[in-house]
């Protein structure tokens, strides 16, 4: 039972693109969101988070989008590079809490 | 650098045979967490420990055990592997308010033969 879903394995974008990565959630309690990007060999690191009472959180070249009501949230990496290459966890918590679920991962791969 | 450092970072044991994998960490946070991820799935929290204070998981087998001497180190034991404990283990730490990151070591492949 997921309660966070990444639904796309794999995406590939052009470099200099718009990379959109979407992730879906269940739980209606959940109040804050995480992207986290994970390089090979390496542990995931934070890339930007949004609270429920907000609908967008902008970073340099990363935006998050909240749709509460859809329960859908999505990445946005404007424009591409070929270093975004990674794979992207979305992860969701209750209460601001510390206790993450996290999604399956998308794997991005921006082209030169 | 202030880091998260897990060792070793492959380890290979013995079906039934007891295995010990560690983390340590130097950015002095109070929350340590433990994760298992399995092939393209999305990493499961085990457990954690807020300071000494231990906080299983509902769900997590009770093959897994874990031991926080201190506030730098933490320690997954896992009693008795079997084939579906393979996996990536991955070793986080953060400070105790909610919005804060969560730092991940490297994590620890183990193979289970």
């Amino acid at each position: 039972d997921q309660q966070v879903k990444q639904n796309s394995p794999s995406l590939s974008v052009q470099e200099g693109r718009i990379s959109i990565l979407n992730c879906d959630y269940t739980n209606s309690m959940f109040d804050y969101f995480l992207w986290y990007k994970k390089y090979p060999a390496e542990g995931p690191t934070f890339l930007i988070s949004i609270s429920s009472i907000k609908d967008k959180n902008e970073d340099g070249r990363f935006t998050v989008f909240l749709n509460k009501s859809a329960k859908h949230l999505s990445l946005h990496i404007v424009p591409s590079q070929p270093g975004d290459s990674a794979v992207y966890f979305c992860a969701a918590s209750v209460n601001y809490g510390q206790n993450f679920v996290f999604g399956p991962g998308t794997r991005l791969s921006v082209l030169p | 650098d202030a880091m998260v450092i897990q060792n070793p970072r492959y380890q290979v044991t013995q079906f039934g045979k007891p295995v010990t994998l560690s983390c340590s960490q130097t950015l002095n946070h109070n929350v340590m967490y433990w994760y298992q991820q399995k092939s393209s799935q999305a990493p499961k929290l085990l457990f954690h420990y807020y300071d000494k204070d231990f906080n299983n998981e509902a769900d997590t087998p009770d093959n897994f055990q874990s031991r926080r001497p201190n506030t730098s180190f933490c320690f997954l034991d896992i009693r008795s592997p079997g084939l579906g404990d393979a996996a990536m283990y991955l070793c986080a730490t953060s400070r105790p308010t909610g919005t804060d990151t969560q730092y991940f070591g490297p994590g620890t492949r183990l193979t289970v033969l």
